[in-house]
């Protein structure tokens, strides 16, 4: 089946930092979607990508569809605390019905 | 406002019992769907409906069962059959069902614990 790796994992920032995660398929997909999400709550959308090649800002984040249309990334530029919580991609293939894909997270923490 | 529903954020049941979490919207999506979230994973997904009195599994469906007689309701009932039912549940909707490229938005959960 299909598959999103997501990486990575987790990471610490330091206010200030700019963080960088990225999301590789096994397949193509035609819609990557980012997410954050805060405890105890539901993913909120950050970015919605359509198009291969398509780079979108929101603020200080920017996400890039991966011209292969296999893989995405997204940027957060001198992070602030609140940028803390779990980061998810997702993505969509042709003749999914809608249904997404999702990557594991990245979790992002402050340094102590 | 609109947005998603989901009630109530916490819910405790013993098992062995039936339970129904609640999802709505007012955003007129055509699309709405399940999913279940656990500690360290991704989302998985549930159930999830096209259109008003039609659904499909969906990854995980066993256990679980759910209805679509309105276009902004989508209640999701665990059974006693589902073997692991404590969990994060996410319901999410989109304004696009059948096919193309759509963008899902999320409720805020409801976290289950069966005892």
């Amino acid at each position: 089946g299909q598959q999103l790796n997501q990486s990575p994992q987790s990471m610490f920032i330091q206010e200030g930092e700019d963080v960088s995660m990225n999301c590789t398929s096994s397949s193509i997909f035609n819609t990557w979607l980012w997410y954050k999400q805060d405890p105890g709550e539901g993913p909120v959308l950050l970015i919605a990508l359509y198009k291969a090649g398509e780079l979108t800002s929101n603020g200080r984040l920017t996400a890039q569809f991966g011209i292969t249309r296999k893989d995405s990334f997204l940027n957060i530029s001198a992070s602030i605390p609140s940028d803390v919580g779990i980061y998810f991609c997702a993505g969509q293939s042709l003749g999914s019905q809608g249904n997404l894909i999702f990557g594991k997270g990245t979790k992002l923490s402050v340094k102590p | 406002d609109g947005g998603i529903t989901q009630s109530p954020k916490y819910l405790f049941r013993k098992e062995g019992q039936n339970v129904t979490l609640s999802c709505e919207q007012n955003l007129n999506h055509d699309a709405m769907y399940w999913y279940r979230q656990d500690p360290g994973q991704g989302l998985r997904l549930i159930y999830y409906s096209q259109i008003v009195n039609d659904f499909q599994k969906g990854d995980i469906a066993e256990g679980y069962s759910v209805s679509r007689e309105k276009k902004e309701s989508f209640p999701l009932t665990v059974t006693s059959a589902q073997k692991n039912p404590t969990a994060f549940y996410l319901c999410a909707s989109s304004p696009r069902g059948a096919g193309g490229t759509d963008t899902q938005y999320f409720g805020p959960g409801t976290r289950l614990t069966v005892l």
